[in-house]
């Protein structure tokens, strides 16, 4: 079964600085995706960025970045210029790319609350 | 309505008690995901539906039922409500079978069994 992992419960960053949120999974899988959903107080889940595994290019999105290690299974997200509505929980997510008979879940990490400093 | 439509927003159910959440999508997707979030746990799959008639069982299904009589409609049941329950549910739902861009999710329904 794949697992992700995100072993920072808790970041803060000054506002207009850098941040890197981790995450690490595990599968034996080599079609996959990845995905960063951000929670904000209202509870909305909404997709920051996704990374498809066959790709090697970094995926971007405005000041969000992802860092991806394909044979080191890490995932971390780069958010840039630290903006108060960054603060959120944030979630890192996988799902198998091989669908052979639908849709398939996504399994997710535990999150991590992200605090923005004035 | 636009996305996924999750209903009540938030109740509190004594133990014991029958209570069914509700969820409704109107943008025709093929599946459809009912999730739990614990804090320090994250989201945790509980159902799930590829299409209409089908379901099929996630990582914490005891407890929980759900139905799939049309594309639109996925309601989530409890039959005997227990204070384990006590959670936030989100139901989601993708597109067609390569749904590269992510799922889309409800607002949540905030449930506590006392």
């Amino acid at each position: 079964a794949q697992t992700v992992t995100q072993s920072q419960p808790e970041m803060s960053v000054q506002e207009a600085e850098t941040v890197t949120l981790s995450c690490t999974y595990d599968t034996s899988e080599s079609d996959y995706y990845l995905f960063w959903y951000k929670q904000p107080p209202s509870r909305q889940m909404i997709l920051v960025i996704r990374q498809e595994a066959y790709k090697q290019q970094n995926a971007t999105e405005n000041r969000f970045s992802v860092n991806f290690q394909k044979a080191a299974k890490s995932f971390s997200l780069k958010i840039s210029d630290s903006q108060l509505g960054d603060a959120a929980m944030y979630f890192c997510a996988y799902r198998r790319g091989t669908l052979l008979f639908g849709n398939e879940k996504l399994t997710f990490g535990t999150g991590t609350r992200l605090t923005i400093i004035p | 309505i636009a996305g996924i439509t999750q209903a009540p927003t938030s109740q509190i159910l004594a133990a014991g008690r029958r209570m069914t959440l509700r969820c409704t999508q109107d943008m025709r997707h093929n599946a459809m995901y009912w999730y739990r979030q614990d804090l320090g746990l994250g989201l945790r799959l509980i159902h799930y539906s590829n299409t209409a008639g089908t379901t099929g069982k996630g990582e914490v299904p005891d407890g929980y039922s759900v139905s799939r009589a049309n594309t639109d409609d996925f309601p989530l049941t409890l039959a005997s409500a227990v204070p384990s329950q006590t959670s936030v549910y989100f139901c989601a739902s993708s597109d067609s079978i390569r749904s590269v861009s992510g799922y889309t999710f409800g607002s949540g329904t905030r449930l506590t069994v006392v």
